[in-house]
């Protein structure tokens, strides 16, 4: 079955910018979609189809996908972006949703 | 409001049963397609079930296959999990999930409903 990798953790200084991986095989012949989740809270879309926003995500939050790689990157980190994000994707051969593990992101 | 209100969940002993309920408003919930994720304590997010927007096709992830059935009521608005053999494993928060129209994304998630499998 397909596999999505992310480092555990990432730290960033408030103003900085935060980069967030999601490591699959070819992962860029697949969608990548990103959710947010805060304590407590359900999960949050913020990009989709790699580099998309739902409405009302700030511009802060961008997206690519290419090769084994995607990244979710949030610029100009505020203290109120600390959460897990979870890449994901729809694996056709399986018909399955494949999650990465999350990155649980701390800001400084 | 759009929005997904889960009910059920609770304490159930192993090898019990359990049925959770998703209740959908605000948006025409028999054009989309849905989804059961779950999230252990301290863990990550695990998909579990799929169920297209008619009833037609549905999916489960290896983990509760043979023990869940997904189900849709699109009259009532509503979608279902049946739980059986439960497991203390299967202990999690469950939420219910819209896919997007356009794509598999998560676009709406219900908040969440706790189950706890121990004895």
């Amino acid at each position: 079955s397909y596999v999505l990798a992310q480092p555990p953790s990432v730290s960033v200084a408030p103003g900085q910018t935060a980069t967030i991986i999601c490591g699959g095989t070819n992962i860029g012949d697949h969608s990548v979609h990103w959710s947010q989740q805060k304590p407590g809270q359900a999960p949050v879309l913020v990009v989709y189809d790699d580099s998309d926003r739902p409405s009302g995500i700030p511009e802060r939050f961008s997206g690519s996908n290419s090769g084994n790689t995607a990244t979710l990157t949030i610029s100009r980190v505020e203290a109120g972006d600390e959460a897990d994000y979870y890449c994901q994707v729809w694996d056709r051969p399986s018909d399955h949703v494949v999650f990465g593990g999350g990155t649980k992101l701390t800001v400084l | 409001e759009v929005q997904l209100v889960q009910s059920g969940g609770g304490l159930i002993q192993p090898g019990g049963s359990l049925r959770l309920s998703c209740t959908a408003s605000g948006f025409m919930y028999n054009i989309y397609e849905m989804n059961w994720v779950r999230q252990a304590p301290g863990k990550g997010l695990e998909w579990i079930s799929y169920i297209s927007s008619s009833g037609n096709s549905i999916s489960y992830a290896d983990s509760v296959r043979g023990r869940f059935t997904i189900s849709r009521d699109n009259a009532k608005n509503s979608l279902y999990l049946q739980m059986n053999s439960l497991r203390v494993a299967d202990t999690a928060v469950y939420y219910c999930a819209r896919f997007g129209k356009l794509n598999w994304y998560f676009d709406l998630w219900g908040r969440g409903t706790l189950v706890t499998v121990s004895s």
